[in-house]
């Protein structure tokens, strides 16, 4: 059964530093997103990506954040200058259209130190 | 703005039960809503996805009805299993591109 894949699945960092985190989507789905989960609290969306450019984003979703699709296959979420306050689990999330049904990656796990 | 709620936060069953899961959302204008699954430091699993304009879906033991004027929906288990224990989540898709979820309910199924 197809599946999003997320890299890494886990990342540790210290405060500052830059982060890339991957997803592969489902070959045939055209909408991409990014959710975090931090520990305890509710899943929250980041941004939504169609069409090569972004749909949507949160008030969360600030100028740290940033996504791209580089290479038609993968899609990223760069955060530029890590803060403790970014350790979270990030998931990706992708769907064939606006009103379909949502699968999401495993996640990947960033703890800021 | 979108919220919703889901009661209760955790529940405890013995195997074979069947139970019901609340889900509430403050405003009905929605486009559809989606009942997931997660296991502890895991991703999120779809279960059931009901259009705005549908009542209700149904996959296997699981049953989700949706009431979209009274901002309610449920998910309905019948006869639980011990691997049904997981964190259940609801989530609801309103104007815009993004899903609200709710906290979710932990659901423990003991042998």
């Amino acid at each position: 059964e197809p599946e999003v894949t997320q890299t890494p699945s886990h990342q540790v960092t210290q405060m500052g530093q830059e982060v890339i985190l991957r997803c592969v989507p489902i070959s045939n789905h055209l909408y991409f997103y990014w959710y975090r989960q931090i520990l305890g609290q509710k899943v929250e969306f980041l941004v939504s990506f169609y069409n090569n450019e972004i749909s949507e984003k949160s008030e969360i979703f600030d100028d740290q954040f940033s996504v791209e699709r580089p290479d038609g296959s993968n899609f990223t979420l760069k955060i530029r200058s890590t803060k403790l306050e970014d350790s979270a689990m990030y998931f990706c999330a992708t769907n064939t259209g606006y009103d379909g049904e949502l699968f999401f990656g495993e996640g990947s796990r960033l703890t800021v130190l | 703005k979108q919220e919703v709620t889901q009661i209760p936060a955790a529940l405890s069953v013995p195997e074979g039960e069947n139970l019901v899961l609340n889900c509430s959302f403050t405003d009905s204008a929605i486009y559809n809503l989606q009942w997931f699954r997660q296991d502890p430091g895991k991703g999120l699993t779809s279960l059931l996805l009901i259009q705005s304009s549908q009542r209700e879906q149904t996959s296997g033991r699981l049953n989700a009805s949706l009431d979209k004027s009274s901002g309610r929906s449920t998910l309905y288990i019948a006869a639980s299993q011990p691997g049904d224990s997981a964190t259940y989540l609801c989530a609801v898709k309103g104007g815009s591109e993004k899903l609200v979820f709710g906290k979710g309910t932990k659901l423990t199924v003991n042998p």
